[in-house]
């Protein structure tokens, strides 16, 4: 398996646009995690599925931030407006459904709004 | 989820062991104590998990006293491609749904040579 696969890996736009982050977890796996990692905060867990369904969305900053997972094999983050303090990088993650399981860490996208 | 508490950072030289320690006072009967590795510009790794005694794998060994309330990551004889963040996270197994992966500052160590 290719592992965790986001896209793009890098991503400029400027302020007020709509950024799509997109995100392919490992074939088998049904939970996965959106995180966003600053200098400043660390890495932050924005929201997490199982089975497709989101059980949990208190990380996400506001509601210019949305997420939805379509079927077990996608997943997309969108920022509609972005704003300049939304630039950092965004992790995709997924787990496998077994006891002790470890999670599964894409590339990340780096964002950077201007 | 159990707060754990770890060290800012930690500096080392190449071929010493390094021993990263974790305090989680208030861990759960049901928690694992999971440890993460993140290099940069690279997402998190997992390297090692554990419930109690000790856990010992290819990259590292892991440590847990008998009342749970620490654990220590040991690294054997570590090299410069051993600098990066070294994440502690203690919840219940990922495969119960709603448990979420929570990861709190890390330990950034920098290995010299």
């Amino acid at each position: 398996d290719a592992g965790v696969i986001q896209s793009p890996r890098h991503e400029v736009t400027e302020m007020g646009q709509e950024v799509t982050l997109r995100c392919k977890p490992i074939s088998g796996h049904n939970s996965l995690f959106w995180y966003r990692q600053t200098m400043m905060r660390g890495l932050e867990l924005l929201i997490y599925f199982n089975n497709n369904v989101p059980i949990d969305d208190s990380g996400m900053p506001e509601d210019r931030f949305s997420a939805k997972m379509p079927n077990a094999s996608f997943s997309t983050l969108k920022i509609q407006p972005s704003e300049p303090r939304d630039s950092a990088v965004y992790f995709c993650a997924s787990s496998f459904p077994t006891d002790n399981t470890e999670a599964f860490f894409g590339q990340g996208t780096r964002l950077t709004v201007v | 989820l159990a707060k754990t508490t770890q060290p800012i950072s930690m500096d080392s030289y190449e071929g010493q062991e390094v021993n990263i320690t974790c305090s989680h006072n208030n861990i759960a009967t049901n928690d694992y104590i999971t440890w993460y590795q993140q290099f940069p510009s690279q997402g998190p790794r997992f390297i090692i998990q554990g419930y109690k005694t000790k856990v010992t794998n290819e990259v590292a060994s892991l440590f847990i006293p008998a009342d749970r309330k620490s654990s220590t990551l040991s690294l054997p004889r570590v090299s410069l491609s051993d600098t990066a963040v070294y994440y502690c996270l203690v919840g219940p197994p990922l495969n119960n749904a709603g448990n979420m992966l929570t990861f709190g500052g890390g330990t950034r160590l920098m290995v010299k040579p």
